[in-house]
């Protein structure tokens, strides 16, 4: 049960190169989402999609899109790398549910990202 | 919408002390509150969560928090800290479920690292 895999696990970009993160899940969960991580700011939600078909802006939405291919997959991609971006990616599943259901977000072990 | 404030980026304990790590949150609904811990390099993984029912919850590794509405804080405690606690710890907060039109979104603390002297 391989959970929540991500690749690439390690990408060096030059500032203006575009790329698309891969994120998939085989645990049947509806909602997924993409954060980002840097030193002193914790993770900070650049986009989600509570379930399939729909995709929401989190609180650092810009200079990314995303695409919820199907369930299973969901994908980032960064159209004009900047500088600014270089940090760890993560991304995460739920099976959201009722109170007594709900289970915890699992997470993909990151990729690292340097623009130069 | 919700957010949540970690205080203190930093904490030091001694191996052996009560570890104890401070977590506020704020919730337009009844939320649905997280612990992870991230060692270093590795993705993060689930100490506990509270969703209903009884308001302390135990965890893995000898953790524990309680969840205090009237404080909004969902404090994370273990009675004596062990060198391989040493890691940084998320709380999270969500306004849960999906069904009912909630967002589902999940947000996340600063983090707090603990260290852990011999």
């Amino acid at each position: 049960n391989a959970g929540v895999t991500q690749t690439p696990k390690f990408q060096v970009l030059k500032t203006g190169q575009s790329m698309t993160l891969q994120c998939a899940q085989d645990m049947n969960h509806n909602s997924m989402y993409w954060y980002r991580q840097d030193p002193g700011m914790g993770l900070r939600l650049i986009y989600y999609s509570a379930s399939e078909g729909t995709t929401d802006k989190g609180e650092v939405p810009n200079g990314y899109n995303v695409s919820r291919l199907n369930k299973r997959e969901f994908s980032l991609r960064l159209e004009s790398a900047a500088p600014s971006q270089t940090s760890v990616y993560f991304c995460a599943s739920i099976l959201p549910g009722g109170r007594e259901m709900y289970t915890e977000a699992f997470f993909g072990q990151g990729t690292r990202l340097t623009v130069v | 919408a919700q957010s949540v404030t970690q205080l203190g980026s930093h904490v030091s304990v001694s191996e052996g002390a009560l570890v104890l790590l401070r977590c506020n949150y704020s919730s337009s609904v009844p939320p649905y509150l997280f612990w992870y811990v991230q060692y270093p390099n590795q993705g993060l993984q689930l100490l506990l969560k509270y969703t209903t029912g009884a308001t302390l919850v135990k965890g893995i590794n000898g953790f524990e928090a309680e969840f205090k509405k009237s404080e909004t804080s969902f404090h994370l405690t273990k009675p004596s800290a062990h060198m391989s606690d040493a890691a940084e710890y998320f709380c999270a907060v969500s306004d849960g479920s999906w069904y009912g039109g909630a967002t589902n979104k999940l947000i996340f603390g600063t983090g707090t690292l603990l260290a852990v002297q011999p």
